[in-house]
């Protein structure tokens, strides 16, 4: 069964400083890995996504790293923003078609970025 | 190209009463999910739709939980009759390639 975890579960830092958040994954036969966006009250946005064969996506100022193998994903924001407060999550899709599309989330970390 | 639409975005009702959750996925997304968070938890998937067929209904937590999904267009979600554990955010989610997903901004729902 997979499982998978963020940590911390919350972050603060001050304006203009970078932000690594980290998700870990224990099953590494993974079809691709998002990280998503949640704003108080707001649905979840997609920010990227990471297919199994790729090792990093960029946009922007974000970029995401995947090490299948040890399971695990890194979001880096550079320059943090005061808008960059939010809830990050990671979700991991199966490889295997019989366990359907369905995503496995993390708990989220929760992040604070102070003026 | 009009979002994921979800409502009630907010349900307040009694333990034991019926509600009622809807899902408007986008237009053409043959792919419709239900997933919900419930407080200190993780997000957790419900079941898909593709069209109007249940693909996987695996997450749905008991048979007080019936979804449907009239002529593969909008989805509803009836709780009957709602417990207090059945309070959290419940989010819908449309895919047209199954990969690729769009959320709702979810439906709060609290049973006291």
């Amino acid at each position: 069964k997979q499982e998978v975890t963020q940590i911390p579960a919350a972050l603060s830092v001050p304006e203009g400083e970078n932000l690594v958040l980290n998700c870990s994954f224990t099953d590494s036969a993974i079809y691709n890995l998002q990280w998503f966006r949640q704003d108080p009250g707001k649905g979840l946005t997609s920010l990227l996504l990471i297919q199994s064969s790729q090792r990093e996506q960029t946009s922007g100022r974000l970029n995401a790293s995947l090490d299948k193998s040890s399971g695990r994903s890194t979001l880096y924001i550079a320059a943090s923003q005061p808008g960059d407060s939010a809830t990050y999550l990671c979700a991991v899709t199966p490889l295997m078609k019989a366990a359907g599309n369905k995503l496995t989330f993390g708990g989220g970390t929760r992040v604070l970025v102070k003026p | 190209e009009a979002g994921v639409t979800q409502f009630p975005s907010h349900s307040v009702i009694e333990k034991g009463q019926t509600v009622t959750l809807r899902c408007d996925p986008i237009s053409g997304h043959d792919n419709l999910y239900w997933y919900r968070r419930v407080m200190g938890k993780e997000i957790k998937f419900l079941l898909h739709f593709v069209k109007e067929s249940k693909q996987d209904e695996s997450g749905m937590p008991n048979n007080r939980f019936l979804a449907e999904r009239t002529g593969g267009t909008y989805s509803t979600l009836k709780v009957q009759p709602a417990e207090l554990e059945d309070s959290g955010v419940y989010f819908c989610a449309s895919s047209l390639l199954g990969y690729g997903y769009t959320f709702g901004s979810g439906t709060r729902l609290t049973v006291v």
